[in-house]
């Protein structure tokens, strides 16, 4: 069966410490990766995308990696800060889709001061 | 508008009552989606608008659920005889392009529907 996993429902990390999140998935053959985050209350933010056939992108502190051989992507926020706490969700889009997303149920991240 | 606009933000209705639930995407987009989002959930794509045509409608849970978009622009969700299950976030995204896949979507805050 089709699935995306994301590491662990809940992250709990030290202020100036480096978050990695990661997002496992089978039986699917995405074209993109994309990296979302959610504050409650509201919609999701994009933050990042990621082509199949890339390794690496940054933006700032973030960073995002795209594996797929492993079938897998890691998320890191670098320097995290109490400002970063929120659920981060990846996305994947389907080669021939219509650019539709299909989410992972997302991972919470707290960042402690 | 500066981004996706949806309303209301929340919506509680009784068993068996019909809704809908507006979109205002981003001026300009011509690709519009909605998800909807249970509570520890990711977003579940149900429909996708390529302007004013439905281009995929295969999230579409049964034939309770229909939208429409007649002018390429503004999206209304409808929701018939309403069950408790349908009780969630119904989140609205818009992207600049027909290439949908390869670019960012733009979310609106969602409309939290509560079927009681």
């Amino acid at each position: 069966s089709q699935k995306i996993e994301q590491n662990s429902e809940a992250l709990n990390i030290q202020e100036g410490k480096t978050a990695t999140l990661t997002c496992n998935y089978t039986n699917y053959s995405p074209a993109y990766l994309q990296w979302y985050r959610q504050d409650p209350g509201r919609g999701p933010v994009f933050l990042l995308l990621i082509r199949e056939n890339e390794k690496e992108k940054r933006k700032e502190r973030l960073k995002v990696t795209f594996d797929t051989t492993l079938k897998q992507s890691l998320f890191h926020i670098t320097a995290s800060q109490p400002a970063d706490s929120a659920t981060y969700l990846c996305a994947l889009v389907m080669r021939g889709s219509q650019g539709n997303l299909i989410f992972g149920k997302g991972t919470k991240l707290s960042v402690k001061p | 508008g500066a981004g996706v606009s949806q309303t209301p933000s929340n919506k509680v209705t009784e068993k068996g009552k019909y809704v809908e639930l507006r979109c205002d995407p981003i001026s300009g987009h011509t690709a519009l989606y909605w998800y909807r989002q249970s509570l520890g959930q990711g977003p579940e794509f149900l429909i996708y608008f390529q302007g004013t045509g439905a281009a995929d409608d295969s999230g579409l849970p049964n034939d309770r659920f229909f939208a429409v978009r007649p002018e390429g622009s503004v999206s209304t969700l409808k929701i018939q005889r309403t069950e408790r299950g349908d009780s969630a976030v119904y989140l609205c995204a818009s992207s600049p392009s027909r290439q949908g896949a390869s670019t960012e979507a733009f979310f609106g805050q969602g409309t939290r529907l509560t079927v009681v």
